[in-house]
């Protein structure tokens, strides 16, 4: 079991509302990476924080921001939610290394559905 | 863009038998890692190569990086029902630092 929790672990909501997802980092890791993960698919990268700012984004829309804390923790927020936004919302944490992707350590995810 | 692709994409076997998913990559990756998913679980890492060629052996788990940096293996010799779920590669996006592009997954079952 990894140290990265991620609250809640299931969702539901309709469209046009606005959701924010929570993640503790693992202790001693100081960025975290937020990925969606529909069904039958593989992860995909939405952003990274590092140092309290996005270091860098995926191929995803403004609506979908985060933050990061002080203490690592982080939130990720997604506006006007639409029917495709459904999926496992995934928290990773990681030790940041400018020359290679370091290990990510996973959450259990939030289980997102848009009604 | 960059896209990470696996075959096959579902794998039963009979408990006892060999597995092996490949991962290609569109580009050259600086490094590959490998993730394993249990049903209703989260990817956990298993191995991450980074050198052209690079083998490593986890007990019954090979992992290859091919010599161009553009694909990559996972072999499980004799399989058990414990290694049932789907297992993934991912590779360096570029661009964006921690930009990690998975494939799809292979999605083992094993019939015990």
């Amino acid at each position: 079991e990894t140290g990265v929790t991620q609250s809640p672990t299931h969702l539901i909501k309709t469209r046009g509302q606005q959701v924010t997802l929570r993640c503790s980092s693992q202790s001693g890791h100081n960025t975290v990476s937020w990925y969606q993960q529909a069904l039958g698919q593989g992860p995909q990268f939405i952003f990274q924080y590092y140092r309290e700012e996005e270091n860098g984004r995926g191929n995803f829309p403004p609506r979908f921001s985060g933050l990061q804390f002080p203490n690592y923790s982080s939130e990720l927020n997604v506006n006007a939610l639409e029917l495709d936004d459904s999926a496992l919302y995934l928290c990773a944490s990681s030790t940041w290394d400018r020359a290679v992707n370091e290990k990510l350590f996973f959450g259990s995810g939030t289980q997102l559905s848009v009604l | 863009g960059q896209q990470v692709m696996q075959i096959p994409q579902y794998q039963h076997v009979q408990e006892g038998e060999d597995f092996t998913t490949y991962c290609n990559s569109s580009t050259t990756l600086s490094n590959i890692q490998w993730y394993k998913q249990r049903p209703g679980g989260h990817p956990v890492f298993l191995i991450q190569l980074v050198k052209s060629g690079e083998v490593k052996k986890q007990k019954r788990l090979t992992f290859q990086f091919g010599e161009a940096k553009k694909n990559s293996s996972l072999h499980i010799t004799a399989t058990q029902t414990t290694d049932v779920g789907t297992y993934f590669c991912a590779g360096d996006g570029g661009g964006s630092q921690g930009n990690l592009i998975f494939g799809k997954g292979t999605k083992l079952s094993v019939k015990p």
